[in-house]
C-alpha cells in the first residue's frame, strides 16, 4: 500500500519568509498528488493538485508545488508567507485510494 | 448545490452508546469515503464505497459499519462507542475512485466519547 511522508511536523516562520514543505510518497505507478490546507477549526480545502503535464503546479493563495517523479516528491512552496497562512498542511496521494500524510503545522509569526 | 453535507457537527457520546454520522452529497459522485483525523496522525481511511451497494474497509475499520443504499448517502455507524473513537470525522466524495478525480470534503463531525 502506498504511504505519504511529510518531513516536518511543525514549522515556525516569520512573515515574508519563504516556505518549503516536503512530501514524499511510496508508489511506483501513476498517481495524483494533492496538497490540502486546514485552517484552525475548519475543514480541508484543496490548495493544488497534480494529475499530469507540467510538473510545476500553481495553486491558490500563491502556493505552488513541484512534482519530481524520480524522487517521488511533491514539495509545497510559497515565496513569502503571511500570518494568515498559519494552518495545517496535508500532502495526499491518490493511487487510489486517497492516502494522507500526517500533516505539517505551520505557524507564521509577525 | 451543497456539495458534501455532514451531520451533526458536534456530538458527545457515552462509552457503549451507538450513533450514526450522516453524510450526503448532491454531485452524483460514485465514490464516497470516511476518514478520521487525529492529532499527529493525519487523516486515516475508515471505509469507502465505489457505488450504491458496494462498500469496503480502509486502514482503520474496526468499530465502524457503513452501508450505501443510495448514491447520495453514506452513513457511518458506531455500534458501541469507545473513548478511542474520539476524533474528527470527515466524509469525502469524488466522481470515481480512479485517478484524475478530485475529492470534496464535508465540514467534519467532532465526536467526543466519554
Amino acid at each position: 500500500a502506498q504511504s505519504v511522508s511529510q518531513h516536518n511536523h511543525h514549522v515556525i516562520l516569520s512573515e515574508a519568509a519563504s516556505l518549503e514543505l516536503g512530501c514524499n510518497y511510496s508508489y511506483g505507478g501513476t498517481v495524483n498528488l494533492f496538497w490540502y490546507v486546514q485552517y484552525p477549526g475548519q475543514h480541508l480545502q484543496l490548495l493544488l493538485k497534480y494529475f499530469s503535464g507540467d510538473p510545476l503546479v500553481k495553486g491558490i493563495k500563491g502556493f505552488e508545488a513541484e512534482f519530481i517523479k524520480s524522487k517521488f516528491s511533491f514539495n509545497l512552496r510559497k515565496p513569502s508567507v503571511q500570518w494568515s497562512d498559519t494552518a495545517e498542511y496535508f500532502c495526499a496521494v491518490n493511487a487510489p485510494p486517497l492516502v494522507f500524510g500526517k500533516g505539517t503545522r505551520l505557524s507564521v509569526i509577525a | 448545490n451543497a456539495g458534501v453535507t455532514q451531520t451533526p457537527k458536534f456530538q458527545v457520546l457515552k462509552t457503549g452508546q451507538s450513533m450514526t454520522l450522516q453524510c450526503a452529497q448532491d454531485m452524483n459522485h460514485e465514490y464516497m469515503s470516511w476518514y478520521r483525523q487525529d492529532p499527529g496522525m493525519g487523516l486515516r481511511l475508515i471505509h469507502y464505497s465505489v457505488g450504491a451497494g458496494i462498500t469496503d474497509q480502509g486502514e482503520v475499520p474496526n468499530g465502524y459499519n457503513v452501508s450505501r443504499s443510495t448514491t447520495e448517502d453514506f452513513p457511518l455507524r458506531l455500534l458501541s462507542a469507545a473513548p478511542s473513537q474520539t476524533s474528527v470525522y470527515f466524509c469525502a466524495s469524488s466522481y470515481s475512485r480512479v485517478i484524475n478525480t478530485e475529492a470534496f470534503f464535508g465540514q467534519g463531525t467532532r465526536l467526543t466519547v466519554v
